[in-house]
């Protein structure tokens, strides 16, 4: 079963506005990491965030992770048309052969 | 990075008729294959894990027998579906972690498209 809620499930913005999602999780991660995916396309893997990491950057994206509170935010600065697509994070169980779980994720509209 | 395709892009069939989707590494050799499930709107929900030379391990409610594994080698791996029904229509993904590559790290395949009549 999912083990990660994303929220909120669909955002609509104007081009520059921030835009964030987030995520929380159930159980302990070795790992947790964001997705895009355009309508009918593959993943693009975007960022990894370590479970000992608090915050990563990458170009216009912030990714945060609270161990405490089992959530993660993903944040995309600055945002462009071309930024609309649905965004996943996906956690990585510890152990047995590695398991990514995919929340449910955010469907993101960026109007020029 | 690590390339990983799928075949074919997209297959349309009859009720009934069995399809095998295909996943291969272009790059490296696979130590673990991933076959995911996506239906419209929603998120991926992993089906199986294969290993090369072993049986697949199936999640939860996914029917061994009606969704068949094959990982025949370290670059390919298939998903058959038999006797496929409307209600199989769904983007079928995989993805595979590779040997001397970072194995918190899965590669995904452009996906297969497959929509039952």
């Amino acid at each position: 079963s999912q083990q990660g809620e994303e929220d909120p499930q669909a955002l609509s913005i104007q081009e520059g506005e921030n835009a964030t999602m987030n995520c929380s999780y159930k159980t302990s991660i070795n790992n947790l990491q964001w997705y895009r995916q355009n309508s009918g396309r593959g993943l693009v893997h975007l960022i990894l965030i370590r479970s000992n990491e608090r915050e990563k950057h990458s170009g216009r994206l912030r990714v945060t992770l609270d161990t405490s509170k089992k959530s993660s935010s993903l944040l995309i600065t600055a945002s462009r048309a071309a930024d609309t697509a649905s965004y996943f994070c996906a956690t990585l169980h510890i152990g047995g052969y590695n398991k990514l779980i995919f929340g449910a994720g955010t469907r993101l509209a960026v109007h020029p | 990075g690590a390339v990983v395709s799928q075949h074919p892009s997209w297959v349309i069939c009859k009720s009934g008729t069995s399809v095998k989707i295909e996943c291969r590494s272009l790059d490296f050799q696979a130590t673990t294959m991933f076959w995911y499930r996506q239906f419209p709107k929603q998120s991926l929900m992993l089906m199986a894990t294969s290993n090369e030379g072993s049986k697949a391990t199936y999640e939860q409610g996914v029917e061994k027998d009606k969704f068949l594994i094959n990982h025949a080698s370290l670059t390919l791996s298939t998903l058959t579906v038999t006797s496929a029904h409307p209600e199989d229509s769904s983007f079928y993904i995989c993805s595979a972690t590779f040997s001397g590559l970072p194995t918190d790290t899965q590669y995904f395949g452009p996906g297969t498209r497959l929509t039952v009549l």
